[in-house]
């Protein structure tokens, strides 16, 4: 099935340990993207890749890496994680504003105790 | 870096029309995104505008307006799974959006 996957679904994580969040597309689209959504405050950019090899920051970046080694995945790394990178994670990809802009994957719940 | 503006939550009843609307300021702009999002899942894909006008696809239509920076998604015979929330979005280049906060819908019976 063509879409977005993302794991884990869910992870309760302790402070200060290494993350890393996967994701990986089967469409080859060009650009992926990771978000973070909290209450409140919505989806909000943190890294985006506009093709493979090639990564930019976004809103809020910091806490996080990126890397983009091939089209299909773009893992997310948290160094060393704190409270405050509590929230639900979405990956995204696109290929053409004109069909729909972004699929999104399904989103990844992390909670950093 | 961009504004973007929508009320945070609104209610109606099942059957009714609601008008959603969103504010925008951006250096650029690239084309306007309404996603729908219910409570633990993805958002998805409603509407796009890029030119000035009213899109309508089903029950729900999108307008633009360029000039004025602003945007109203509308959603015609509401029922009950149209409760959820609809996040406006911009690019001002490329293809990255950025986001409203959302609106959360609530439709009564």
């Amino acid at each position: 099935i063509a879409g977005i996957t993302q794991a884990p679904t869910s992870q309760i994580l302790a402070a200060g340990r290494r993350m890393t969040l996967r994701c990986t597309q089967d469409m080859r689209h060009n650009a992926m993207y990771w978000y973070r959504q909290d209450l409140g405050l919505g989806l909000r950019l943190i890294h985006y890749s506009n093709t493979a090899g090639t990564t930019g920051k976004g809103e809020v970046p910091d806490g996080y890496s990126v890397s983009r080694a091939n089209t299909d995945d773009f893992p997310l790394t948290l160094a060393s994680a704190v409270p405050s990178q509590t929230s639900v994670y979405f990956c995204a990809s696109s290929d053409s504003l004109e069909t729909g802009g972004y699929t999104f994957g399904s989103g990844t719940r992390l909670t950093v105790v | 870096g961009q504004n973007i503006d929508q009320p945070t939550e609104m209610t109606a009843t099942e059957g009714a029309i609601v008008q959603i609307n969103c504010t925008y300021q951006t250096s650029g702009f690239n084309g306007l995104f309404w996603y729908q999002q219910h409570a633990g899942e993805a958002p998805t894909f409603l509407s796009y505008n890029v030119l000035d006008g009213l899109e309508e696809k089903g029950r729900f239509s999108s307008f633009l307006s360029r000039s004025k920076g602003y945007s109203y998604l509308l959603l015609k015979e509401l029922q009950m799974k149209d409760s959820a929330s609809y996040l406006c979005a911009v690019t001002d280049s490329g293809y990255a959006l950025n986001f409203g906060k959302g609106t959360s819908l609530l439709v009564t019976p």
